[in-house]
């Protein structure tokens, strides 16, 4: 089983529809969560961090659930701008620096 | 933030030579890294670049292939020696300064 697993993807959506993407992570132990973004040939990019309490910033919402060990990002009013491959990334914590990152899924916002 | 650079940015090498990334942070970080992405593929960690000691290895990797350098806090060398094809990927550094991990662009290889 993948440390790290999210939605194959890819998602075409109209401009303005609602998407939400899913990542499953398989150690318990796991203690901070990110979801990054990639644009196409360039380097990832932090876009949020992922609370138990759930955070919000703009049109993206990030959810934690530690005991399903289920994590999800919500992005509304989809933008062209938008269209990306979106990381869903884990980090042990603990003293430890290691990030580990799911496959990516990609969306592609159109017109 | 960050602003973290690599050279080259890309390159296309025959097999059996060995080619040295370099990566330079605008800031004086602790931890730097050094990251794998494969074609189609997310991103793998290689290895931790400690300054002042030796770099510390994900499994997989090891030190006679993926030497490191990490002579001081803004700066850190990868090697990828005695290349094969299977070696082709996008390497990149990273950084992580208050909190937050910060990426280079990466240096796309192609091993011939």
């Amino acid at each position: 089983r993948k440390e790290v697993e999210q939605d194959p993807g890819p998602f075409n959506v109209p401009e303005g529809a609602t998407v939400a993407f899913n990542c499953t992570y398989s150690n318990s132990a796991s203690q901070s969560f990110f979801w990054y973004r990639q644009d196409c040939r360039k380097e990832p990019k932090l876009l949020m961090s992922v609370y138990s309490s759930g955070n919000e910033d703009g049109r993206f919402t990030a959810q934690l659930n530690r005991a399903s060990q289920y994590i999800s990002l919500l992005i509304r009013d989809s933008k062209l701008s938008d269209s990306a491959t979106y990381l869903c990334v884990v980090n042990l914590g603990g003293g430890g620096n290691k990030l580990t990152f799911g496959t990516g899924t990609q969306l592609k916002v159109e017109l | 933030s960050a602003v973290i650079s690599q050279k080259p940015s890309r390159d296309i090498c025959q097999r059996g030579t060995s080619l040295t990334i370099q990566c330079q942070v605008d800031s004086q970080v602790t931890m730097m890294f050094w990251y794998r992405q494969q074609p189609g593929q997310s991103l793998t960690l290689i290895a931790t670049a400690n300054q002042g000691s030796e770099a510390t290895y994900e499994s997989g990797f090891v030190i006679d292939k993926f030497p490191i350098s990490r002579p001081n806090l803004t700066f850190s060398t990868l090697t990828v020696s005695n290349m094969s094809p299977e070696d082709s990927s996008i390497y990149l550094c990273s950084a992580k300064l208050r909190g937050e991990q910060f990426f280079g662009p990466g240096t796309r290889l192609t091993v011939l």
